[in-house]
């Protein structure tokens, strides 16, 4: 049973538009969520996080919304930039030890 | 600052081998984990440890076992490999909770066959 999921495994932005990207979750227990970016042959390495408390968080081209009657949010990147084609993961804090629970990914194409 | 350092990147055994993955760290962190990820699915995790001394199972243990040799160090051991574990293992650390954020290693890729 995925408690965090991304439902769209790929997604293809022109280069200079918006690019939206999103996670569901199960659990109204989850208090604090992370967005990673991942590259090719590379770590995953933190882009954006959110606690429960608020509904957006904005951090330069990058902003991550919060709807938690929808246990849905979203991570816009604003404008779209070549160098942001990578995979995408929400995550979210499951437990005071910070193990997280991860969607699958979304691998973003931005198209010049 | 090499941050989060694992090796190998790439290794190839045959069901049954024994193998131990190494990660390191430089950051003077307290907790290391390891994670698994497969085509398709989000990163698992399979042991972490929250300061030198402990370590605690997290979602998929099964055929793993773990040492956190100091506070550098944690290794992950495949004692009998299966072709279910062939999958790349990403290594992680975090210095603080409040910080909230993972370091994490450039990966192994493990074929078992």
């Amino acid at each position: 049973d995925q408690q965090v999921k991304q439902n769209s495994p790929s997604l293809s932005v022109q280069e200079g538009r918006i690019s939206i990207l999103n996670c569901d979750y199960t659990n109204s227990m989850f208090d604090y969520f992370l967005w990673y970016k991942k590259y090719p042959a590379e770590g995953p390495t933190f882009l954006i996080s959110i606690s429960s408390i608020k509904d957006k968080n904005e951090d330069g081209r990058f902003t991550v919304f919060l709807n938690k009657s929808a246990k849905h949010l979203s991570l816009h990147i604003v404008p779209s930039q070549p160098g942001d084609s990578a995979v995408y993961f929400c995550a979210a804090i499951l437990d005071s030890n910070y193990q997280l629970i991860w969607g699958a990914g979304t691998k973003l194409i931005i198209k010049p | 600052n090499a941050g989060v350092t694992q090796t190998p990147k790439f290794q190839v055994l045959k069901t049954g081998q024994s193998m131990t993955l190494q990660c390191a760290q430089d950051m003077n962190h307290n907790s290391m984990y390891w994670y698994r990820q497969d085509p398709g699915m989000g990163l698992r995790l399979i042991y972490y440890s929250a300061s030198e001394g402990t370590t605690d199972k997290g979602e998929v243990p099964n055929g793993y076992n773990v040492s956190r040799l100091n506070k550098r160090e944690f290794s992950l051991r495949l004692e009998s490999a299966a072709p279910s574990q062939t999958s790349v293992y990403f290594c992680a650390s975090l210095g603080s909770f409040g910080a909230n954020v993972l370091t994490f290693g450039a990966g192994s890729r493990l074929t078992v066959l």
